[in-house]
């Protein structure tokens, strides 16, 4: 079945050490995602990219870095200036040229935990 | 700048009654879409339904409709027949056609009295 795929589920870590969360999508969508899910403050993007070897900051790209090697891969850094990095982590994709391609598929998330 | 207001922070309905929830937004785009998207406790994001704003037809999918009034910048869900798996938090969102990405409101948890 096509779908996302993040990992891990949950992730514990230090304060300053730099994590990083798994992003696959086998939809052969275009553009992916990276959201962050706080208690009443929605979801808020963190990185996207639209093409391979190129992403765009989004509105809280700090202390959060990003590659896009491959069309199915979109991996999120935490870095240790990442100040509070305790929360959800959404990644998202969507088509660029089917109708209605601002549909996003979402992976089922990623808790990340600093201790 | 695109903004997406959902001032309700959270809603109950009894099994069986109708629910709508609230959401508002801004935009300087002609060529725009509306969302509403379901977190149940799983914290997996589903897509309810999609309004592109050039139609005038409100949207419906089954118990989901919506009611789009597009110069008032306002986007409402409404449930009817509301079932105790429709407990969730709902959140509204935003895309133009310029750009894919989406801009979410802060969600609204729905809760469903037996």
């Amino acid at each position: 079945d096509g779908g996302i795929t993040q990992s891990p589920k949950y992730l514990f870590r230090k304060e300053g050490q730099n994590v990083t969360l798994s992003c696959e999508q086998n939809l052969n969508h275009d553009a992916m995602y990276w959201y962050r899910q706080d208690p009443g403050q929605g979801l808020r993007l963190i990185y996207y990219s639209q093409i391979v070897n190129d992403f765009q900051k989004g509105d809280i790209a700090e202390g959060y870095s990003v590659s896009r090697e491959k069309k199915e891969s979109f991996p999120l850094t935490v870095t240790s200036a990442q100040k509070n990095p305790t929360a959800f982590y959404l990644c998202a994709s969507n088509s660029l040229r089917e109708a209605g391609a601002n549909v996003l598929t979402f992976g089922a998330g990623s808790r990340l935990t600093v201790l | 700048a695109q903004t997406v207001t959902q001032s309700q922070p959270e809603m109950s309905v009894q099994e069986a009654e109708t629910v709508t929830l609230s959401c508002t937004y801004d935009t300087s785009e002609s060529d725009y879409y509306l969302f509403w998207y379901k977190q149940p406790p799983s914290r997996q994001m589903i897509l309810v339904i999609r309004q592109e704003a050039y139609k005038q037809q409100n949207a419906t999918e089954n118990r989901f409709s919506v009611n789009f009034q597009k110069a008032a910048k306002s986007f409402s869900l409404k449930i009817s027949d509301s079932q105790l798996g429709d407990a969730a938090m709902y959140f509204c969102a935003l895309g133009s056609g310029a750009n894919s990405k989406l801009t979410f409101g802060k969600g609204i948890t729905l809760s469903v009295r037996p």
